[in-house]
């Protein structure tokens, strides 16, 4: 098993442009959620999906959308990129029964100039 | 919304003393508590968890205890060593909501 697979590890964006944060996971997770991570501010919760077909929204999500056309795949878009989105995402993914062991990727280092 | 207050930030310790760090949470709906274990460049990894009809658990070096009246949950690492310098991350999640929220996280580091 592979895991939970984030690409890419590194990327640096301008301001205004858009990109997506890929997130697969080979476990057959029903959970998959994103997460930021800043200094001293921890582990902020993007979007969340339960379930093929469902997302919501979690403490932070302006700016960055998600879809969740699969169970394998959760992918994050960011719309306009902002300075302010500097920060390592991570995926992470948990089978519901288990309820919340969620399994973490290895993080995205974004740079927003 | 459920809102996670984890203290202290940093923690600093001799190899062989022991660690504790104490969590808040504001949902009393609430019925899941991890905690994780970040090392540095890496994703964070789930070492212990505790479920609210459980007052404590332990594995090995490391026990978790809820008190769910004053809704705390805290991590206690006895006989550290250095290896168990690293960020540590508790959380917490209702029933079924697949939503888990996260504290701010505490630095421990454990000098040789």
């Amino acid at each position: 098993n592979a895991g939970v697979t984030q690409t890419p590890k590194f990327q640096v964006l301008k301001t205004g442009q858009s990109m997506t944060l890929q997130c697969a996971q080979d476990m057959n997770h029903e959970y998959m959620s994103w997460y930021r991570q800043d200094p001293g501010m921890g582990l902020r919760l993007i979007h969340y999906s339960v379930g093929a077909g469902i997302t919501d929204q979690g403490e932070v999500p302006n700016g960055y959308n998600v879809s969740r056309s699969t169970t394998e795949d959760f992918p994050l878009r960011l719309l306009s990129a902002a300075p302010s989105q500097t920060s390592v995402y991570f995926c992470a993914s948990s089978r519901k029964s288990r309820a919340y062991g969620y399994t973490f990727g290895s993080g995205t280092r974004l740079t927003v100039v | 919304g459920e809102n996670v207050e984890q203290h202290p930030s940093t923690l600093s310790v001799q190899e062989g003393d022991s660690a504790v760090i104490k969590c808040t949470y504001s949902d009393s709906a609430s019925n899941y508590f991890p905690w994780y274990k970040q090392e540095l460049g890496k994703g964070p990894q789930l070492i212990i968890d505790i479920r609210s009809n459980v007052g404590e658990k332990k594995d090995q070096r490391i026990a978790v205890t809820l008190n769910k009246t004053a809704k705390h949950f805290s991590l206690h690492i006895t006989e550290t060593q250095p290896e168990d310098s690293a960020v540590y991350f508790c959380a917490a999640s209702g029933s079924n909501t697949g939503k888990l929220i996260f504290g701010q996280g505490t630095t421990l580091q454990v000098k040789p």
